[in-house]
């Protein structure tokens, strides 16, 4: 079956760096996307990676290793404003996203 | 501004009443979704729509139908066939499979 992991739950204190894991299990692979959630919002974009290594972009940035099955989304000089719920997808051989649960990260003063 | 719009951002509804949630995109966008998606679980695909007058049903497409009869809009009718349709309903466009999605801001869903 297809599978994403990812932390249910993470906190963090404002001005730090927090790294948020996700694990896949897909049946193909092309791409993995990071999206960012606040409560009762839409998610909004922040990444995509297909080949492996790390993509900077801004405070956020993103690493995927497609032999580990693997990415995490890394968040620097965190902000208030970064408390949100952050979902990691896994795009398949059949071009659809399968969603993780997602992370709720708690940035605390 | 281009963006995807849906309406209402709350619904009401009594156990057993069909209700259609709209859905419209002015990004000229091929490429639209509907998901589902319930506390504590990520986001399920209901029907996905690649282009004009085609569809296909997601994981999830039971109790749901949908048509895509403009480009532009992509509505997703619940019906009383749907067991448990209390939840927060997203719709989403792309301009290709490589590409993000944008989603509209959600409906709320709540069935009494």
């Amino acid at each position: 079956g297809q599978n994403i992991d990812q932390p249910t739950e993470m906190t963090a204190t404002e001005g730090a760096i927090v790294q948020i894991n996700c694990t896949y299990q897909t049946s193909g692979f092309n791409g993995l996307f990071w999206y960012q959630q606040h409560a009762g919002e839409a998610p909004t974009f922040l990444s995509y990676n297909v080949l492996d290594g790390l993509e900077e972009k801004g405070r956020f940035s993103s690493f995927l290793s497609r032999s580990k099955g693997y990415s995490y989304l890394l968040l620097k000089e965190l902000q208030m404003k970064d408390s949100a719920s952050y979902l990691c997808a896994a795009l398949d051989s059949n071009y659809q996203l399968i969603w993780g649960a997602g992370t709720k990260l708690i940035i605390k003063p | 501004d281009g963006g995807i719009t849906q309406s209402p951002k709350y619904l009401f509804r009594k156990e057993g009443q069909n209700v259609t949630l709209s859905c419209e995109q002015n990004l000229n966008h091929d490429a639209m979704y509907w998901y589902r998606q319930d506390p504590g679980q990520g986001l399920r695909l209901i029907y996905y729509s690649q282009i004009v007058n085609d569809f296909q049903k997601g994981d999830i497409a039971e109790g749901y139908s949908v048509s895509r009869e403009k480009k532009e809009s992509f509505p997703l009718t619940v019906t009383s066939a749907q067991k448990n349709p209390t939840a927060f309903y997203l719709c989403a466009s792309s301009s290709g499979d490589y590409n993000e999605q944008f989603f509209g801001p959600g409906t709320r869903l709540t069935v009494l």
